[in-house]
């Protein structure tokens, strides 16, 4: 089974409208932590957010916040006032703190910002 | 602020020629990670090492070889290239806990010609 999924291959939002992209997740560890990173078309990875497993609040960090529901396992990535920076991949990534060895990626949704 | 440093950034190389993909980090990371990204894919993972002496494989390592001799230094050797290994290759590291994000370099793009 997939650790990671995202269902939206490509996403389109209009200029300072919020956008979510979602991700559902699979692990049996009770302790983990869950990434979203950007992927512009310069090709760069960059880290965005983190949620804990154990976090009672929705991680926020500027304009991204993350919509975390554990008994869904869904950790869905909130952008708000889209800019048009914002056109990239973006991908979602989980690590089990058990094992902790290796990231688990999805397979990326491609979001478009429209003027 | 360096981070993670990979060399080169841009390779072309002959079918059969093999190279090594240099990485670094100042992060004082005992995880370090080696991805292949191929276009408009996602991310596999090739080699990763959760210390300096300790490497394992991950889901694509054939045709690649990976050590860790210390904990600044992570490189990827390709051994008789092949054009199906031609993609943007990511070295990552992390903390090791699962609380820390791993942190990318820029990548390698390499093509096989």
């Amino acid at each position: 089974a997939q650790k990671i999924t995202q269902t939206q291959p490509g996403m389109f939002v209009q200029e300072k409208e919020a956008v979510t992209l979602d991700c559902t997740y699979d692990t049996s560890d009770p302790s983990y932590g869950l990434f979203w990173y950007k992927q512009p078309s310069s090709g760069e990875m960059i880290f965005l957010i983190y949620q804990g497993s154990y976090d009672q609040q929705n991680a926020t960090e500027g304009r991204y916040s993350l919509n975390f529901q554990k008994a869904r396992k869904s950790a869905n990535l909130v952008i708000s006032a889209s800019q048009l920076g914002d056109s990239a991949m973006y991908f979602c990534a989980m690590r089990e703190t058990l094992t902790g060895n290796q990231f688990y990626f999805g397979t990326g949704t491609s979001l478009t910002v429209i003027p | 602020n360096a981070g993670v440093t990979q060399t080169p950034k841009f390779r072309i190389l002959k079918i059969g020629q093999s190279m090594t993909l240099q990485c670094t980090q100042d992060m004082n990371h005992n995880y370090m990670y080696w991805y292949r990204q191929d276009p408009g894919m996602g991310l596999k993972l090739i080699y990763y090492s959760v210390g300096a002496g300790i490497t394992d494989k991950g889901e694509v390592p054939n045709g690649y070889n990976v050590s860790r001799s210390t904990t600044e230094d992570f490189p990827l050797r390709l051994e008789l290239a092949a054009p199906s290994q031609t993609s943007v290759y990511f070295c990552a590291s992390s903390g090791g806990t699962g609380v820390q994000p791993q942190h990318f370099g820029d990548g390698t793009r390499l093509s096989i010609l």
